[in-house]
């Protein structure tokens, strides 16, 4: 049982350029969650999805979209990447109960030059 | 303003010396606490939820208790297989999760 899955591991971007990750949960959770990790400053949330087809901002979305056109998938694009944006992204999902707990992916380290 | 306060930052103890972490938090609509374990180059894994103050609930060293205002991981004996960053989360009304910056433990043979 894989989890969450996210791809790649690791991405050197230069300023400006594009890209996306990618999120994959074999759970069957219809919640899903992107997260950037910087130090000192906790897991903060970019944007997450209550189901297919929908999405919602967090508290951090700008410079960011997404997109959940599969419900065991969920992508976070960076359409001109800036310095700002290097961090740790991790992905997280959950079933719909009140008290279920969220199941983290071991991220992507992304660093903007 | 929803806030998640961890203390301390950082602890060292040595193999054996028990002590407790601490999350304060100020939310409304409280629909659990959550705490999760986090090793260098990983995800945060989960280790507990709690529901509502006075619920406690224990898994090997681990004990988590929960009161209106504050949380606390409490570590007995600890090995140094338990040195990580240890986080708490609060999910109020809605499906935000809002996480305190962590304690980072270090557990010395």
């Amino acid at each position: 049982n894989a989890g969450v899955t996210q791809t790649p591991k690791f991405r050197v971007l230069k300023t400006g350029q594009s890209m996306t990750l990618l999120c994959a949960q074999d759970m069957n959770h219809e919640y899903m969650y992107w997260y950037r990790q910087d130090p000192g400053m906790g897991l903060r949330l970019i944007h997450y999805s209550v189901g297919e087809g929908t999405t919602a901002k967090g508290e951090v979305p700008d410079g960011y979209n997404v997109s959940r056109l599969k419900k065991q998938n969920f992508l976070l694009g960076l359409e001109s990447a800036a310095p700002s944006q290097t961090s740790v992204y991790f992905c997280a999902s959950r079933q719909t109960q009140t008290y279920q707990p969220q199941h983290f992916g071991d991220g992507t380290r992304l660093s903007i030059l | 303003e929803d806030q998640v306060t961890q203390s301390p930052e950082a602890l060292r103890l040595q193999e054996g010396e028990s002590s407790s972490l601490n999350c304060s938090y100020t939310v409304s609509g409280l629909r659990g606490l959550f705490w999760y374990r986090q090793d260098p180059g990983k995800g945060p894994e989960f280790l507990f939820t709690l529901y509502s103050a006075g619920e406690e609930k224990e898994k090997e060293r681990l004990k988590a208790t929960l009161t209106k205002k504050e949380s606390f991981l409490h570590i007995t004996a600890p090995k140094p297989e338990d040195s990580a960053t240890y986080l708490c989360a609060v999910r109020v009304t809605g499906n935000q999760f809002y996480f305190g910056t962590g304690t980072s433990l270090t557990v010395i043979p």
